[in-house]
């Protein structure tokens, strides 16, 4: 147990359709990641949260968009979804250079 | 652009013989770097890291080793286990930059024969 709570563990949604997907760091962390694991690919970095700001941005698109709120949790919010969306999508916390990794809540748009 | 490489979707090994697991990068300001590893349906957990100042970190049966000059570094699991059979993602950052952008690798799934 890495301590990263996501949820929902799995969704299934339709086109078109918004989600919003949270994640509870480990207590005491102030960082948190998000990253997108499509089928088969690597684990793309969408953003990071440092003490609800943001510090870095990756490959996110315009129609995701993510917060940290003042009680250290994340959301990530995805809109206008399309079939391309589904993956599996990982929070992270982050502690001296080292990256815990949530379950994962696993997207699915039909 | 893939700044992180692992070339190898797959890899094979018989229990008890070396396992070794490649990574290439291309970005040279990357100053660590860390190896994770991922079961089905879990989330990626941490294995072992190094450090840009240093070329081999030993942890038991894991040791990375970093070739800066060439841009690699490697994995070797010593010996391979079928508990080891997962997938394995390599990870790098550039801590100094302050940015914290943990760029990962594609991934190598790890079959260990027993």
């Amino acid at each position: 147990d890495s301590g990263v709570t996501q949820t929902p563990k799995h969704l299934i949604t339709a086109t078109g359709q918004r989600v919003t997907l949270r994640c509870s760091p480990r207590s005491g962390d102030l960082s948190v990641y998000w990253y997108q694991q499509s089928l088969d690919q690597g684990l793309q970095f969408l953003i990071h949260y440092y003490n609800g700001e943001e510090r870095a941005k990756g490959n996110i698109l315009e129609r995701f968009s993510a917060q940290q709120f003042p009680d250290l949790h994340s959301e990530l919010n995805l809109s206008s979804l399309e079939l391309g969306d589904s993956a599996l999508y990982f929070c992270a916390s982050s502690k001296l250079g080292e990256l815990f990794f949530g379950e994962g809540s696993r997207l699915t748009v039909l | 652009d893939q700044q992180v490489k692992q070339n190898s979707p797959s890899l094979s090994v018989q229990e008890g013989r070396i396992s070794i697991l490649n990574c290439d990068y291309t970005n040279s300001m990357f100053d660590y770097f860390l190896w994770y590893k991922k079961y089905p349906a879990e989330g990626p957990t941490f294995l072992i890291s190094i450090s840009s100042i240093k070329d081999k970190n030993e942890d038991g049966r894991f040791t990375v080793f970093l070739n800066k000059s060439a841009k690699h570094l490697s994995l070797h699991i010593v010996p391979s286990q079928p508990g080891d059979s997962a997938v394995y993602f390599c990870a790098a950052i550039n801590l100094s930059s302050g940015t914290y952008k943990y760029i990962f690798g594609t991934g190598t799934r790890l079959k260990v024969l027993a």
